[in-house]
């Protein structure tokens, strides 16, 4: 089946630096998303993205497809981006989607 | 306006008791998803449905869960009875359209003791 791997698995930065998150797949998908669960453990839909570039605010994504990767960047780091976040993606239109295993970002003030 | 609703936000319970755990998905989504998340397995889909009909169970551990959706509204995700290996956190999530933006509820935290 289709491998979602998310790199790093733990980042810690100080407020006001900038990140970057990847997201690899192994195969076509025809939906991509971001997702970031806070440290209450809330999950919120950051990016619904298969291929492109989205933005908003001090976040953005983009999906090159065609070479099987997505990119999240954080610009401006506060504490409130502390939690984990998740690239998720669904291969065939089966509405399975395949979880990765998440980045866990700590943000120090 | 308001996203998904969970109830109850936290559930402790002893083994064999039935649980019931409740959803109202974003008004206009039609379709609904209830995932559970461990520690161990992460993020696992349950269940979803289209337009309250259920569409693909698979997810379903076992027997013991069983879930419904009487209208566009209003779902119950049902565990009967309970054992320890349930607890986890339980997530109602609503969309429009497919699987195109997932919304999140806050979950509802099962503790069988």
């Amino acid at each position: 089946g289709i491998q979602v791997e998310q790199s790093p698995p733990d980042l810690i930065l100080q407020e006001g630096a900038n990140s970057t998150l990847r997201c690899n797949f192994s195969d076509s998908v025809n939906n991509l998303q971001w997702f970031h669960q806070n440290p209450w453990g809330q999950l919120i839909n950051l990016f619904y993205i298969p291929s492109g570039t989205k933005q908003n605010g001090r976040l953005s994504a983009t999906t090159v497809a065609t070479e099987r990767y997505s990119l999240l960047y954080i610009s401006s780091s506060q504490t409130t981006d502390s939690g984990v976040y998740f690239c998720a993606v669904e291969m065939r239109r089966n509405y399975q989607l395949i979880w990765g295993a998440g980045t866990k970002l700590i943000i120090k003030p | 306006d308001a996203g998904v609703i969970q109830s109850p936000r936290h559930e402790v319970t002893e083994m064999g008791q039935e649980v019931t755990l409740r959803c109202k998905p974003i008004s206009g989504h039609d379709y609904l998803f209830w995932y559970r998340q461990t520690m161990m397995r992460g993020l696992e889909l349950l269940i979803y449905f289209n337009n309250n009909v259920p569409i693909d169970d698979s997810g379903m551990p076992e027997d013991r869960f069983s879930a419904k959706m009487p209208n566009a509204s209003f779902s119950t995700l049902k565990i009967q009875p309970s054992e320890p290996r349930d607890s986890a956190v339980y997530f109602c999530a609503s969309s429009f359209g497919g699987l195109r933006e997932l919304f999140f509820g806050e979950g509802s935290r099962l503790t069988v003791l």
